[in-house]
C-alpha cells in the first residue's frame, strides 16, 4: 500500500549544485504534480503532468524542470540550485476521471546553502 | 498567481470550541476539497465536495460547495488537541486549459489549546 513515494526525505545542497527529486506512484493515476510549500504561501504548483510524455508549468516554474516518461514517475529536476529554492516539496497525484482526491507524498526539505 | 482566498490565516482556539474557516475563487471550480496537514507529513483528505449547494460531514467535521462555485467553508465543531495542524482548501476545475490542475489556498494554521 505504497501510494506516492517520495525520495530523499531531506537534503541539503550548495547553491549552483544540480539534483533531482524523486516520485512514484502505484496507483495508475493520470496526473501527478509537483508543490513546493514555504511559510504564509500554502501550496504552489510548480509543475504537473495529465499523463505519460505531458507536462506542463504551474504557478512556480521558474528553476525546475520536469519530465513523464512513464506513468508511475515524475521527477524534478533543479538545475542550478538557489537559495530561494529552499523549501519542502511535495508530489502529489490523482485520477483525471470520477472522484479527484490528490494523494500526498510525505515530502522533501530542500536546503540550499 | 495563486487564486484561491483562505481566511483566516491563523486560529488559536481553547478546546472545546467550534471552529470555522473559508475559501473564495474568483474563478469557478467544479470539486472543493479540504485538506489537513500534521507537521512533518503531506496532506491528508477531510472531505470532498463535488456538487453546488453539497453539505457533507465527516465525524466532527463539515463542509459546504458554495451555491455559486466560488467558495467553501469547513467546520470543526467541538474541538480537540488533536485538531492542531495547518488546513488546506483545494478546487479543481474539469475542463478548458487548466484540466486536471489542482490549486490549494494558503491554509489555516490552527491551534488547540487544552
Amino acid at each position: 500500500n505504497a501510494g506516492v513515494t517520495q525520495t530523499p526525505k531531506f537534503q541539503v545542497l550548495k547553491t549552483g549544485q544540480s539534483m533531482t527529486l524523486q516520485c512514484a506512484q502505484d496507483m495508475n493515476h493520470e496526473y501527478m504534480s509537483w508543490y513546493r510549500q514555504d511559510p504564509g504561501m500554502g501550496l504552489r504548483l510548480i509543475h504537473y503532468s495529465v499523463g505519460a510524455g505531458i507536462t506542463d508549468q504551474g504557478e512556480v516554474p521558474n528553476g525546475y524542470n520536469v519530465s513523464r516518461s512513464t506513468t508511475e514517475d515524475f521527477p524534478l529536476r533543479l538545475l542550478l540550485a538557489a537559495p530561494s529554492q529552499t523549501s519542502v516539496y511535495f508530489c502529489a497525484s490523482k485520477a483525471l476521471q470520477g472522484n479527484t482526491e490528490a494523494f500526498f507524498g510525505q515530502g522533501t526539505r530542500l536546503t540550499v546553502v | 498567481g495563486q487564486q484561491l482566498n483562505q481566511s483566516p490565516q491563523s486560529m488559536f482556539i481553547q478546546e472545546g470550541e467550534d471552529v470555522s474557516m473559508n475559501c473564495t475563487s474568483s474563478s469557478i471550480f467544479n470539486t472543493w476539497l479540504w485538506y489537513k496537514q500534521d507537521p512533518g507529513e503531506g496532506p491528508v483528505l477531510l472531505i470532498a465536495l463535488y456538487k453546488a449547494g453539497e453539505l457533507t460531514s465527516n465525524g466532527r467535521l463539515t463542509a459546504q460547495f458554495g451555491i455559486t462555485r466560488k467558495d467553501s467553508f469547513l467546520n470543526i465543531s467541538a474541538s480537540i488537541p488533536s485538531d492542531v495542524g495547518i488546513y488546506f482548501c483545494a478546487g479543481h476545475r474539469a475542463g478548458g486549459t487548466s484540466y486536471g490542475k489542482l490549486t490549494f489556498g494558503q491554509g489555516t494554521i490552527l491551534t488547540v489549546h487544552p
